[in-house]
This record gives structure tokens, C-alpha cells and sequence, in this order.
């Protein structure tokens, strides 16, 4: 059972899209990261989100922590070919909370 | 460069032998993690380490696999006995601390490939 399940698992959409990536569970977590993977690279951060109900932009993208710490979302506003990759996300339980447990993953393709 | 350096990068070994997995973390990182990753998908926590004792050996998928970090630096990921199901993508990471939301800060992997 994956303590955190996104969806999409895959998605490809035209350049210009919009889309939004899920991170559901059913666990409260102290916080939540979203990572970005090319491929034979590692996952390299791009937030993290720590109280819930919080919202984050970074360009772009937009993230939210649910109010109740339960759940994240990615938006991407007008996806371009740069945005392709593996979106991960990845929690700190509130119990346990020294290990980093993560998604599978949303492998988004965006076509020009 | 000062991010963190895995090796090799690439492994190809048959089946039944040994093989050692290197990490060498970012300079003053005390917590140290390893995660396998399967044809692109999520990771699969294995191990963490503190400084150079792991609390939490839960995550190894077998007694094939050991892990160990000296000097509070380099880790090595051991592997015995190899099976075609290990093959996988190893990634370490460290980061400042332990947990309090630190982000992870990850290698570049070693691919590892059981014929």
C-alpha cells in the first residue's frame, strides 16, 4: 500500500495547458516537498510546504498543503516543453518522522 | 562540486555475485539516506543514517542488504547474493539533518543491472 498516491500517473498535454498533480493519503504529515527528476538525474527539490492550507508559487507552478496536512496539489499554468519530467511528492509523517516517504510519481510530457 | 557523488554509475553484474554501492554526501550533512527506484517510478525507502549509526533498518528489502557510513561521511550499500529483482536505480541523498522538513539533497544515482 503507497502511503501517498498521486495522480495522474502520466499525462501528456499540449504546450499552453494547464494541468494539476494530486499527492492524496490517508496520514497527517508535519510537511510536504515536490521533487522534479530528469532523467539519470536525481530528484532536485522544488518546495516544501509546512502548514497546512499554505500556497507557494514559483513561477508558474503552484503548490498547496491541504488544511488538514493530508494532501498536496501542483498546478502548472500554461506548461511548456522545459516543465517534461517526473514530479514527485514527498512527505515527513508526524509520526516517524525521520524518514522522507514518497510518492510513485507523475511522468508529465508536455508536447510543443 | 560539492553535491553528493555516487559510484559507480553505472553496475552490471550476474547474478549470485557481491556488489558495493558508494556514497559520498555533501561535507557537513549528518543524515544520509538510501532509496531504490524501479524503471522510473517512485522511491522505495531502503535505510537512513544519523551521523554513523542507522536507527531504522526496516526498509531493506533482505538480509542481502547492508549499509554503512564511517566517519559521519562515505556510505557503502552492500548488496549480496545478487538476484535479477535488484536490479533498480540506488539514489542517495543527504541532508543537514534528520527529518525537521530538511529537504534531501540526492546523487545521481547507480544503476544497477543483475543479468
Amino acid at each position: 500500500t503507497q502511503l501517498l498516491e498521486q495522480s495522474p500517473q502520466f499525462l501528456s498535454i499540449q504546450e499552453g495547458e494547464n494541468l494539476t498533480v494530486y499527492c492524496n493519503s490517508s496520514s497527517v504529515f508535519s510537511s510536504l516537498q515536490w521533487y522534479r527528476q530528469e532523467p539519470g538525474e536525481g530528484p532536485v527539490l522544488l518546495v516544501t510546504v509546512v502548514t497546512g492550507g499554505e500556497v507557494k508559487k514559483l513561477k508558474r507552478l503552484t503548490f498547496q498543503f491541504g488544511d488538514a496536512r493530508k494532501d498536496s496539489s501542483l498546478h502548472i499554468t500554461a506548461a511548456q516543453p522545459g516543465d517534461t519530467g517526473l514530479y514527485l511528492c514527498a512527505g515527513y509523517l508526524i509520526q516517524g518522522a525521520q524518514k522522507l516517504v514518497f510518492g510513485q510519481g507523475t511522468r508529465l510530457t508536455i508536447n510543443p | 562540486g560539492a553535491g553528493v557523488s555516487q559510484s559507480p554509475s553505472n553496475k552490471v553484474t550476474e547474478k549470485g555475485k557481491d556488489v558495493e554501492l558508494r556514497c559520498d554526501p555533501i561535507s557537513g550533512h549528518t543524515a544520509l539516506y538510501w532509496y531504490r527506484q524501479s524503471l522510473g517510478q517512485g522511491l522505495e525507502f531502503l535505510i537512513y543514517f544519523q551521523g554513523n549509526s542507522a536507527p531504522d533498518k526496516s526498509g531493506l528489502p533482505s538480509d542481502r542488504f547492508s549499509a554503512e557510513r564511517t566517519g559521519g561521511s562515505v556510505s557503502t550499500l552492500t548488496i549480496q547474493r545478487t538476484q535479477q529483482e535488484d536490479s533498480a536505480v540506488y539514489l542517495c541523498a543527504s541532508s543537514p539533518q534528520l527529518g525537521g522538513n530538511s529537504p534531501l539533497h540526492f546523487g545521481n544515482g547507480t544503476r544497477l543491472t543483475v543479468t
